[in-house]
């Protein structure tokens, strides 16, 4: 059964450290792993984009490792702000549907604290 | 800051009514995608269009019908709404293509009474 598992559920962190997010999945055959960021009451948006020969991939504060042999990815945050308290979604794409079919995490909600 | 727009925000309304869920992109995307998401669980795909004229049902069984007459426009309707229905619904697009990342509206959060 394809899943993908997110961890932890929630986090609290003081503005200004570092945190990461650990997402691992079952999916396959896999096509790419995306995080996005739910802000409240908003739509989720996509942070990063990984590929099965991508390692780690950087987007500003946000960067983003893979390991598709143990099907293992990580979202680390540097030098967290308030703006970064949100919900962190990873997504796995299906390469063997059409659709491209996703499944979704449950999110990590992250809190950052002044 | 994606171009996809759902109305209305916020819809609090009585058992047997009809509504209709609005999402209009102006991106130029084929695929469209209607989403339920619950608090603290995972998006469960519950409708997608791969272009005009184009429905399809997704993995979460739904009540709730949708039409694409035009390639912006994919509205979600439930012809009697029940408390089972509250949920947040959120719209997405995409364009054509592998490894395209989906573009959410900020969603319809709906309230059965």
């Amino acid at each position: 059964k394809n899943q993908v598992e997110q961890s932890p559920q929630s986090l609290i962190i003081l503005e200004g450290k570092n945190c990461t997010l650990q997402c691992n999945y079952t999916v396959s055959p896999f096509s790419n792993l995306r995080w996005y960021k739910q802000d409240t009451g908003r739509g989720p948006v996509s942070l990063t984009i990984m590929t099965f020969s991508e390692n780690t991939k950087s987007n500003g504060r946000y960067t983003a490792t893979l390991d598709a042999d143990t099907k293992q990815s990580s979202l680390h945050i540097t030098a967290s702000q308030l703006s970064d308290s949100a919900s962190y979604i990873c997504v796995v794409t299906d390469r063997g549907s059409t659709l491209g079919r996703l499944y979704f995490g449950r999110g990590t909600q992250l809190t950052v604290w002044p | 800051e994606a171009d996809i727009y759902q109305t209305p925000r916020y819809l609090v309304i009585g058992t047997g009514k009809k509504i209709t869920l609005e999402c209009s992109q102006t991106m130029g995307h084929d695929k469209m995608y209607w989403y339920q998401q619950d608090p603290g669980m995972e998006l469960h795909l519950i409708h997608y269009s791969y272009g005009v004229n184009s429905t399809e049902k997704g993995d979460l069984s739904s009540e709730s019908t949708v039409s694409r007459i035009r390639t912006e426009h994919f509205p979600l309707t439930l012809e009697s709404a029940r408390p089972s229905h509250t949920s947040q619904y959120l719209c997405a697009s995409s364009p054509q293509g592998g490894g395209q990342p989906q573009h959410f509206g900020d969603g319809t959060r709906l309230s059965i009474l």
